[in-house]
């Protein structure tokens, strides 16, 4: 079946401009996660949308990030005044989550958007 | 914080031989430790998974193991091929509720043929 799917795969912008990725999860998936990969580097957690509960948004490293999740499907994570450290690549990822349920689901990831602030 | 940190950071093996990459983690309710490959310019992809409740898993040439009291887990790639080379990143959950995961820093795996 379809996987994670993420658009633009890439995105160069200027420095102060804003920005929206978007990511598709596999159909049917509750939870739906952000991530970012800077170079080189492991996996930075930014936030986390789980049903109809209020997304955790812990890992997002200043106000100028936010996302939503409309619908309980589709999610844009939006930059805005894009600073040259918010190059990275943004990882999206999708799990079946049971609600109340003990044990962590496995997390599906989508290719990416590669984002260059110049 | 809860950390994972995970070794080596680069590991060349020849083909044929066996590489293991070792993360330690710090929160002692993490419950789910997955392991992921990611090629170049590609998504992490989940190559294996290991839940608290059991000790070892194995999937074909390659298996994790978990040890709860001293708080770490391996990854192990028997008879490897040029073909597993990419980074392997673990990650180990936050606590014992919802999803998320927490990343070691990345194991650059290299089979010389």
């Amino acid at each position: 079946g379809a996987g994670v799917s993420q658009s633009p795969s890439n995105k160069v912008t200027e420095k102060g401009k804003d920005v929206e990725l978007r990511c598709d999860p596999i159909s049917g998936h509750t939870a739906l996660y952000w991530y970012r990969q800077s170079l080189g580097q492991g996996l930075e957690f930014l936030i986390y949308f789980q049903g109809n509960s209020a997304p955790d948004k812990s890992g997002l490293p200043s106000d100028r990030f936010s996302a939503e999740r409309t619908g309980g499907s589709v999610s844009t994570l939006t930059i805005q005044r894009t600073q040259q450290e918010d190059s990275a690549v943004y990882l999206c990822a999708s799990s079946l989550e049971l609600a109340g349920g003990f044990w962590t689901d496995t997390q599906y990831f989508g290719p990416g958007t590669r984002l260059t602030v110049l | 914080g809860e950390n994972v940190e995970q070794h080596p950071s680069t590991l060349s093996v020849q083909e044929g031989d066996s590489a293991v990459i070792k993360c330690t983690y710090s929160d002692s309710a993490s419950n789910y430790f997955p392991w992921y490959k990611q090629e170049l310019g590609k998504g992490p992809q989940l190559i294996i998974d290991i839940r608290s409740n059991v000790g070892e898993k194995k999937d074909q040439r390659i298996a994790v193991t978990l040890n709860k009291t001293a708080k770490h887990f391996s990854l192990h790639i028997t008879e490897t091929q040029p073909e597993d080379s990419a980074v392997y990143f673990c990650a180990a959950s936050i606590g014992n509720q919802g999803g998320k995961l927490i990343f070691g820093q990345g194991t650059e795996l290299s089979v010389k043929p």
